[in-house]
């Protein structure tokens, strides 16, 4: 089974409007992160944001914010006020922290075009 | 400065060829990781790697090795290179082989096997 979901193969957002990227997961370790990571056509990866599975409250990082709900498995991307430069490949990811090595397991991204 | 770097950028080599790819971090971290991204942008875990202990995905063929000199360096070996190892391949460094620490990554390697 799919450990990190992300549905949008891709989308479409008007510039200064904001957009939600999906991410579900599936883990059974009760201590796991969820990353977000951007990558422009240059094709460098770009952490995002970081949401741990003990934290109260929604990370936020600038215009980026998780939308995290534990119950539902999912951790979806807020970007507000999209800018021309958002137009990247976005990937969701988690380690769980009883994974040896604690790699990181990638969805299979959403890619965002803003649209002037 | 750089925190993660690898090379080469671009690597276009012959099948059945032997090739290795540097990375090197300045972050003073104690763990090292590979990735590769196949064509359809997808990113899998390949090794990952500290002073005490190397974790290797069970996919990876053995082929592929890694090689750390000390802790600031992870080359990725690759012996007799296959067409189906043309990819993008990133190294990627954190803070600590547990806990939940972001990870960086490197500019990435595009790896082109005729």
């Amino acid at each position: 089974a799919q450990k990190i979901t992300q549905t949008q193969p891709g989308m479409f957002v008007q510039e200064k409007e904001a957009v939600t990227l999906d991410c579900t997961y599936d883990t059974s370790d009760p201590s796991y992160g969820l990353f977000w990571y951007k990558q422009p056509s240059s094709g460098e990866m770009i952490f995002l944001i970081y949401q741990g599975s003990y934290d109260q409250q929604n990370a936020t990082e600038g215009r980026y914010s998780l939308n995290f709900q534990k119950a539902r498995k999912s951790a979806n991307l807020v970007i507000s006020a999209s800018q021309l430069g958002d137009s990247a490949m976005y990937f969701c990811a988690m380690r769980e922290e009883n994974n040896a090595g604690n790699m990181l397991t990638f969805g299979g991204g959403t890619r965002l075009m803003v649209k002037p | 400065d750089t925190a993660v770097s690898q090379t080469p950028k671009y690597l276009v080599t012959q099948m059945g060829n032997d090739k290795s790819i540097k990375c090197e971090q300045n972050l003073g971290h104690d763990t090292m990781y590979w990735y590769k991204q196949d064509s359809k942008k997808f990113l899998k875990i390949m090794f990952s790697y500290n002073n005490k202990e190397l974790i290797i995905n069970e996919t990876v063929p053995n082929r592929f090795s890694p090689k750390s000199p000390d802790k600031a360096h992870l080359n990725l070996h690759i012996n007799s290179l296959e067409l189906g190892d043309s990819a993008v391949y990133f190294c990627a460094s954190s803070q600590g082989a547990s806990g939940l620490y972001e990870q960086y990554f490197g500019p990435g390697t595009r790896l082109t096997v005729t």
